[in-house]
């Protein structure tokens, strides 16, 4: 069964308008690590954020902010005024306590902004 | 600083012939990682080095494929005799800190075609 699930497959929007991108994870570890990753076209995986099981606190960093929620098991992303600049494929991960170093993706987003 | 390089950025094959994948991790990270993403998949975890020894390789689909890391810095990973599903981007990373908490910095990944 697949440990992170990215519903979206592909999302376009109009430049500035928001943007939310949706993750469920799944795991029985109570101690674990939610990750968001961005590879531009240039391919290389961008480190975005980390958080950790025990805090729940949404946070925001300038245009972007996540919500982590453990009742729905959800760890979304939101672009606010999306630029071309965000085009990306998005990657939401997760790393559990009981699997090591392992992370495992999502299948990942690819968010085009049109100009 | 450099960041995580890989070589060669794409590489196409026949099926049976052999590739070696190579890795030169950031400076003084001790913890190199190899992820695949087969096209429109998860980024799947294939293993994990520390320095030169295998953490775990529970993510090597089989014996065609090995990754070896003499003397602790870079990295190698060989398929042998390629197949057709082998064909997708190889990822390899690396960190400083061997838990949970650690960053992973990601390379641009290496793009294999088997035809």
């Amino acid at each position: 069964a697949q440990k992170v699930t990215q519903a979206q497959t592909e999302i376009s929007v109009v430049e500035k308008e928001d943007v939310t991108l949706d993750c469920v994870y799944e795991t029985r570890d109570t101690t674990y690590y939610l990750f968001w990753y961005k590879q531009p076209p240039s391919g290389e995986l961008v480190f975005l954020i980390r958080r950790n099981s025990f805090d729940e606190q949404n946070e925001i960093s300038g245009r972007y902010s996540w919500n982590f929620q453990k009742s729905t098991s959800s760890f979304n992303f939101t672009i606010t005024a999306s630029q071309v600049v965000d085009s990306a494929v998005y990657f939401c991960a997760l790393s559990e306590a009981s699997s090591g170093n392992q992370f495992y993706f999502g299948t990942g987003t690819s968010l085009t902004v049109i100009p | 600083e450099a960041g995580v390089t890989q070589f060669p950025s794409h590489s196409v094959i026949e099926k049976g012939q052999t590739v070696t994948l190579r890795c030169d991790p950031i400076s003084g990270h001790d913890n190199l990682y190899w992820y695949r993403r087969v096209m429109g998949k998860e980024i799947k975890f294939l293993l994990h080095f520390v320095k030169e020894s295998k953490q775990d390789e529970s993510g090597m689909p089989n014996n065609r494929f090995l990754a070896e890391r003499t003397g602790g810095t870079y990295s190698t990973l060989k398929v042998q005799p390629a197949e057709l599903e082998d064909s997708g981007v190889y990822f390899c990373a690396s960190s400083a800190r061997q838990d949970l908490t650690g960053e992973l910095f990601f390379g641009e990944g290496s793009r294999l075609t088997v035809l």
